[in-house]
């Protein structure tokens, strides 16, 4: 069983650009969160998809926008960034809504320069 | 709004010494919590959740509704408990979790 993988694990992009991450999910999973974790705080939600659908949101603007793939991985999408989006993004998946064992990932370190 | 609190940024003991890592909470409805666990170079993993009232790694955490609290408790503490602890939420029948800022125990032998 393969546990949840992101990526890129490091990347920095300059403000204004775009950036996508990656996730694929733990074998049998059909949920993906997404959490953003800035340094010192605990991980922000910021949406969740379920069987391709968008199932809640967080406290983020729409240049934070997501995707679930039919094989249930997925993307996080950030346009636009500022500064301020410099953190660490974890994704999250389980089996169902709500619960199962939530499973987190290593996470994607972003720097906005 | 629903928020969770971990009042202490670091936490410092010695080995065999108890332990409490205290969370408060707020949250109008009936509230699910956990502890989640974060050791050194590894991912965020999941510690112990109240519906399960299990004791792992000999810690324990009691939901307190009055209290609005759900502190997590080990009698002695052990140098591998070193790590960040975050005391969690989800909001009822969902998976959605709301974290405090965590706490850093270091456990000195």
């Amino acid at each position: 069983e393969t546990g949840v993988t992101q990526s890129p694990t490091h990347l920095i992009k300059t403000r204004g650009q775009q950036v996508t991450l990656r996730c694929s999910s733990q074998s049998g999973h059909n949920t993906v969160s997404w959490y953003q974790q800035a340094l010192g705080q605990g991980p922000q939600f910021i949406f969740q998809y379920y069987r391709e659908e968008e199932n809640g949101r967080g406290n983020f603007p729409p240049r934070f926008s997501g995707l679930q793939f039919p094989n249930y991985s997925s993307e996080l999408n950030v346009n636009a960034l500022e500064l301020d989006d410099s953190a660490l993004y974890l994704c999250a998946s389980s089996f169902g809504q709500a619960g199962n064992t939530i499973y987190f990932g290593e996470g994607s370190w972003l720097t906005v320069v | 709004a629903q928020r969770v609190t971990q009042p202490e940024k670091l936490l410092s003991v010695f080995k065999g010494a108890p332990v409490e890592l205290k969370c408060n909470y707020s949250y109008s409805g009936s509230p699910e919590l956990f502890w989640y666990v974060q050791y050194s170079r590894q991912r965020l993993q999941l510690l112990l959740r109240h519906i399960s009232r299990e004791s792992i790694k000999g810690f324990t955490a009691d939901l307190n509704k009055g209290e609005t609290s759900f502190h997590l408790k080990k009698p002695f503490a052990q140098e591998e408990d070193s790590a960040m602890y975050y005391c969690a939420l989800s909001l009822l029948n969902t998976d959605k979790l709301i974290f405090g800022t965590g706490t850093r125990l270091q456990v000195f032998p």
